[in-house]
């Protein structure tokens, strides 16, 4: 039974490029949560997507968008890229969190903005 | 507002002692508390949780206690080894519009042989 999957593991781009970074949930999870996490910082939430649609949002500008597919896998897009955008993205399953649900984590992309 | 505060952010003990970690919510109809290890380079890892309906919850070395009145939770490691070395992250889950997980700061734990 898979855990969470992203992809890619390590991304570099430069100031003001796009980035698209990528998730599969764990089997069996309908929900998915996308976090940015800064060295030494907490993760901070950035959004969460249920039946396709975005449910929540953290405070993060529009530059940062994200979609979920029909098979529960999802994307989140940041354009405009900025150097405080580097951190590790990491993205959490769950199994509808209405109630509140354990997240299960990806190992995360490293983004690094030069 | 949404707010989860977590001290300390450092913690040294000795192999064998205790340690213990704190946090406070801000949400009162807050009622899910998990607690995460991360170590270096690695996925957040669930190592216990708790729901409002528990004042106390235990898994071998590891205990979670809750103060639902003071809107306050903590972690508890018993005979820590050095392998508990990591950061530690506490988390409150938030009910508005479908509901959120927000995290503490991190406790980076060293336990010293």
């Amino acid at each position: 039974d898979a855990g969470v999957t992203q992809s890619p593991t390590h991304l570099i781009k430069t100031r003001g490029q796009q980035v698209t970074l990528r998730c599969s949930p764990k089997s069996g999870h309908d929900t998915v949560s996308w976090y940015q996490q800064a060295l030494g910082q907490g993760p901070q939430f950035i959004f969460q997507y249920y039946e396709e649609e975005e449910r929540q949002r953290g405070n993060f500008p529009d530059r940062f968008s994200g979609h979920q597919f029909p098979n529960y896998s999802s994307e989140l897009n940041v354009n405009a890229l900025l150097l405080g955008d580097s951190a590790l993205y990491l993205c959490a399953s769950s199994f509808s969190t209405a109630l509140g649900s354990p997240l299960h984590f990806g190992n995360g992309t490293r983004l690094t903005v030069t | 507002g949404e707010n989860v505060e977590q001290h300390p952010s450092t913690l040294s003990v000795q192999e064998g002692d205790s340690a213990v970690i704190k946090c406070t919510y801000s949400d009162s109809a807050s009622n899910y508390f998990p607690w995460y290890k991360q170590e270096l380079g690695k996925r957040p890892q669930l190592i216990i949780d708790i729901r409002s309906n528990v004042g106390e919850k235990k898994d071998q070395r590891i205990a979670v206690t809750l103060n639902k009145t003071a809107k306050h939770f903590s972690l508890h490691i018993t005979e820590t080894q050095p392998e508990d070395s990591a950061v530690y992250f506490c988390a409150a889950f938030y009910y508005n519009q479908g509901g959120k997980l927000i995290f503490g700061q991190g406790t980076e734990l060293s336990v010293k042989p």
